[in-house]
């Protein structure tokens, strides 16, 4: 199993540009999620998805959207990068049904906003 | 509401020595708890984590945790501290019968063992 990966690992936008954070996990997970982490701050709930089809807001979604067409895939998407979205990002994965399983996270993506 | 707080932002330890990195939780109901660990430029990794049971929970690395009902708390130890523990330490709760709610993390607590 690959566990959760994320692409691309780093990235560099300017102001105003749209991109897509891939997020997929290879252990039939139904949930999955987003955070964000910035220094000081710990890491922040953006969006999840509790299955195919369905996704809810986290602590701070504004900027950001998200949609689960597979159990495979939870891309993020920053319709309009601004420098405050300046930031590491992390996926998450775990089974829906049990609240005591062990969640897991793939490696980040580095994402820059000039 | 479920919350964290780990209230050192910073631990220094010497090699050789104990350490604990300390986490209290505030849920409504009986609390999931969790301890991650971040090396540099990398993912989280599971370290360990206490559902019901015994309080002292043992996980990965050598690593050990506590459950304190009347204290809330969920510190996180090690009996003798490596150069190799350096990293940012995270704690999560989640309420035990919340269903889907997610996982809520602490703000980190970043370790520094001293050779």
């Amino acid at each position: 199993n690959a566990g959760v990966t994320q692409t691309p690992k780093f990235q560099v936008l300017k102001t105003g540009q749209s991109m897509t954070l891939q997020c997929a996990q290879d252990m039939n997970h139904e949930y999955m999620s987003w955070y964000r982490q910035d220094p000081g701050m710990g890491l922040r709930l953006i969006h999840y998805s509790v299955g195919a089809g369905i996704t809810d807001q986290g602590e701070v979604p504004n900027g950001y959207n998200v949609s689960r067409s597979t159990t495979e895939d939870f891309p993020l998407r920053l319709l309009s990068a601004a420098p405050s979205q300046t930031s590491v990002y992390f996926c998450a994965s775990r089974l829906a049904g049990q609240t005591t399983d062990t969640q897991y996270f793939g490696p980040g993506t580095r994402l820059t906003v000039l | 509401a479920q919350s964290v707080a780990q209230p050192e932002d910073q631990v220094n330890v010497a090699e050789g020595n104990p350490l604990t990195v300390k986490c209290t939780y505030s849920v409504s109901g009986n609390p999931y708890l969790f301890w991650y660990v971040q090396y540099p430029n990398r993912g989280l990794q599971f370290l360990l984590k206490y559902i019901t049971g015994d309080n002292l929970v043992k996980g990965s690395y050598g690593f050990e945790a506590e459950f304190n009902k009347s204290q809330t708390s969920f510190h996180l130890k090690k009996p003798s501290a490596l150069v190799s523990d350096s990293a940012l330490y995270f704690c999560a709760v989640r309420d035990l019968h919340s269903g889907n709610t997610p996982l809520v993390f602490g703000k980190g607590t970043r370790l520094s063992v001293i050779a």
